[in-house]
């Protein structure tokens, strides 16, 4: 069972469009982070959501959180090709045998054509 | 410089060989991580170790042993290779096991089990 479903897995636009990737699960997190990888290298911390509610905004990116933490978004305006890449929703739970672990979502492959 | 490094980016071996991963942080992190990434690109805790010591084993086959000697370094071996284990190994490090901590993920090691 994955614990968070990332949507869509796949997103190929133009340059200048606007796009939204989704993170949803039926479980409670306590944080929840957005990665970007690119090929051949590893994933990296884009942004950390903590609060039910919470948005963020990185430059043309903005993250949100969901009120009852289980989901969260990003947003991507005006998109550019050097934003192409893997990007992957990460939550954490505290406590048990929870601590520090990272649920990862299947990702979402974003090209952004010239 | 480099936070987070790996030995070696590619390994191909045969079916039934052993193997090992290195991993180094010189980021004075406490914990650190084993991530096994699929041809699908998605991303799953193998293990995780906090100041030398063993906090998460998910589901891994005993064929796999981690071994950290000091908080700097969590190598991973694998024994009795099956072609299933072809994957991108990713090593990543934090600070301590706060929920809400980045994890610094290496290159990662490209293996190839023929």
């Amino acid at each position: 069972t994955q614990l968070l479903e990332q949507s869509p897995q796949f997103l190929s636009i133009q340059e200048g469009e606007n796009l939204t990737v989704y993170c949803n699960s039926s479980s409670v997190f306590s944080s929840l982070q957005w990665y970007r990888q690119e090929p051949g290298e590893g994933p990296v911390l884009l942004v950390t959501v903590v609060t039910g509610g919470e948005v963020k905004k990185l430059k043309r990116l903005t993250f949100q959180f969901g009120d009852a933490r289980k989901d969260s978004s990003l947003h991507i305006t005006a998109a550019q090709p050097g934003d192409t890449g893997l990007y992957l929703c990460a939550g954490a739970k505290t406590g048990g045998t929870s601590y520090g672990k990272l649920t990862f979502g299947q990702g979402t492959i974003l090209t952004v054509h010239p | 410089d480099t936070a987070v490094s790996q030995t070696p980016k590619y390994l191909v071996t045969q079916m039934g060989n052993d193997k090992s991963i290195k991993c180094e942080q010189n980021l004075g992190h406490d914990t650190m991580y084993w991530y096994k990434q699929d041809s699908k690109k998605f991303l799953k805790i193998m293990f995780s170790y906090n100041n030398k010591e063993l906090i998460i084993n998910e589901t891994v086959p005993n064929r796999f042993s981690p071994k950290s000697p000091d908080k700097a370094h969590l190598n991973l071996h694998i024994n009795s290779l099956e072609l299933g284990d072809s994957a991108v190994y990713f090593c990543a490090s934090s600070p301590d096991l706060a929920s809400y901590n980045e994890q610094f993920f290496g290159p990662g090691t490209r293996l190839t089990v023929l």
